[in-house]
């Protein structure tokens, strides 16, 4: 199972929006609404921030949002904020009980 | 507090074999998968498998099989993720994480890591 393609890094400014896109096949992203996105910073372990494609876990704040289209997911950042600069990893269900990441992503806030 | 705890830090030779433990405090263990992800330096996360705790039942990705066993302990709540014919690029951080028992369910709690090094 390969890695789902990740763009290897996005940049915004404080205040603006960004998206980061996940592609994969018709076999995991596109056949399941399974994906999920975790923010990791530097020395941490990762954090979920969206589940079920658009699900917000309890306590994570409303600027960050899913989609999907296709074989695409995305994930929005709004109103970027400094202590948004970490990684973000996309993950889907591929069927058979399994599962695959994305490369990751680093988003900077400049 | 609901948190996993994992057992520290590992140096091994290659051809070794390696045995990171993972502590469930604060929900029932039995109650949810437990997930192993590993890092290596400066890479991405990749999936390594589940074990239900409470059937003992294990899944592995394919690139694993025959190298990795998944076992529990449910009397202390730890489950135990042993990783044998050990090669340098087997050095990573391992993080244990939770999930639900649903198809696909969503990772939402994640240990602290393990970093084992392979080295000669």
């Amino acid at each position: 199972q390969s890695a789902l393609t990740q763009p290897a890094s996005v940049s915004g400014s404080p205040g603006q929006s960004i998206t980061i896109s996940c592609t994969g096949t018709s076999s995991d992203v596109g056949n399941y609404n399974l994906v999920s996105w975790y923010q990791q910073h530097p020395g941490k372990a990762p954090k979920l921030m969206i589940y079920e494609v658009t699900k917000r876990p309890s306590g994570v704040s409303n600027r960050f949002s899913g989609s999907k289209s296709g074989n695409t997911a995305s994930l929005t950042i709004s109103g970027l904020q400094a202590e948004d600069e970490a990684d973000y990893y996309c993950c889907s269900y591929v069927g058979s009980s399994t599962f695959v990441f994305g490369g990751g992503t680093k988003l900077t806030v400049l | 507090q609901v948190q996993l705890v994992q057992s520290g830090a590992e140096v091994k030779k290659p051809g070794a074999s390696v045995k990171v433990s993972c502590k469930a405090f604060g929900y029932t263990f039995t109650g949810y998968y437990i997930h192993w992800v590993r890092q290596a330096p400066g890479q991405g996360l990749e999936w390594m498998g589940w074990i239900n705790p409470d059937s003992g039942g294990t899944k592995y990705a394919q690139k694993f099989q025959g190298r990795l066993t998944m076992t529990r302990d449910t009397s202390i709540s730890t489950a135990y993720m042993e990783l044998s014919s050990l090669r340098s690029d087997d050095t990573a951080v391992y993080y244990c994480s939770r999930s639900g028992r649903g198809v696909g369910d969503w990772f939402d709690l994640w240990g602290q890591g393990t970093l084992v090094t392979v080295s000669s």
